[in-house]
């Protein structure tokens, strides 16, 4: 079973390039989410998707878009990347246990834009 | 929005001690509080969570407790190892019924010394 799986693990961008971080999960969970994790700021959601179908802003959206693309899959799109964007992405899925969305993470994407 | 705060920062114990981590969290609707260890290179890993309507949780050498009047809730982490070593993440969200829309505090980095 593995889970969350994210690709690629690393990336390394020049500013003004577009690139788009892949996800997928096999636990066949209706929520998604992505993250991005900055040092000293903890992780801060960029999008979600609450089922197959919807998508929605988070915390820190601007400069991303999102695809979900069927119920196991949900993109992560930088048009134009900037520094700024440079960041560890994390994606995530939820299952429902007694009320809460319970996460499960994936490995990460290490992304550096120069 | 919810706000929560996480100290400290960094955290050094000695082998066989037990660790405290403390959250502070702002929102009085939040009623699910997840705890997430992250090794290096990987994503967090859920461990241990408390809903509002305990004030305590136990899992072997891990126990967390909620206090909803103060809104703070803390990890405990009796007879330390070193795989024990690793960054810490608190979150608190409430029952959304879709999404979850979890904020997290900012981490603490635990090493654990032989």
């Amino acid at each position: 079973n593995a889970g969350v799986t994210q690709t690629p693990k690393f990336q390394v961008l020049k500013t003004g390039q577009s690139m788009t971080l892949q996800c997928a999960q096999d636990m066949n969970h209706n929520s998604m989410y992505w993250y991005r994790q900055d040092p000293g700021m903890g992780l801060r959601l960029i999008y979600y998707s609450a089922s197959e179908g919807t998508t929605d802003k988070g915390e820190v959206p601007n400069g991303y878009n999102v695809s979900r693309l069927n119920k196991r899959e949900f993109s992560l799109r930088l048009e134009s990347a900037a520094p700024s964007q440079t960041s560890v992405y994390f994606c995530a899925s939820s299952r429902v246990d007694s009320g809460a969305n319970v996460l499960t993470f994936g490995a990460g994407s290490r992304l550096t834009v120069l | 929005g919810e706000n929560v705060e996480q100290h400290p920062s960094t955290l050094s114990v000695q082998e066989g001690d037990s660790a405290v981590i403390k959250c502070t969290y702002s929102d009085s609707a939040s009623n699910y509080f997840p705890w997430y260890k992250q090794e290096l290179g990987k994503g967090p890993q859920l461990i241990i969570d408390i809903r509002s309507n305990v004030g305590e949780k136990k899992d072997q050498r891990i126990a967390v407790t909620l206090n909803k009047t103060a809104k703070h809730f803390s990890l405990h982490i009796t007879e330390t190892q070193p795989e024990d070593s690793a960054v810490y993440f608190c979150a608190a969200s409430g029952y959304t019924g879709t999404a979850s829309k979890l904020t997290f505090g900012t981490g603490t980095r635990l090493q654990v010394t032989l």
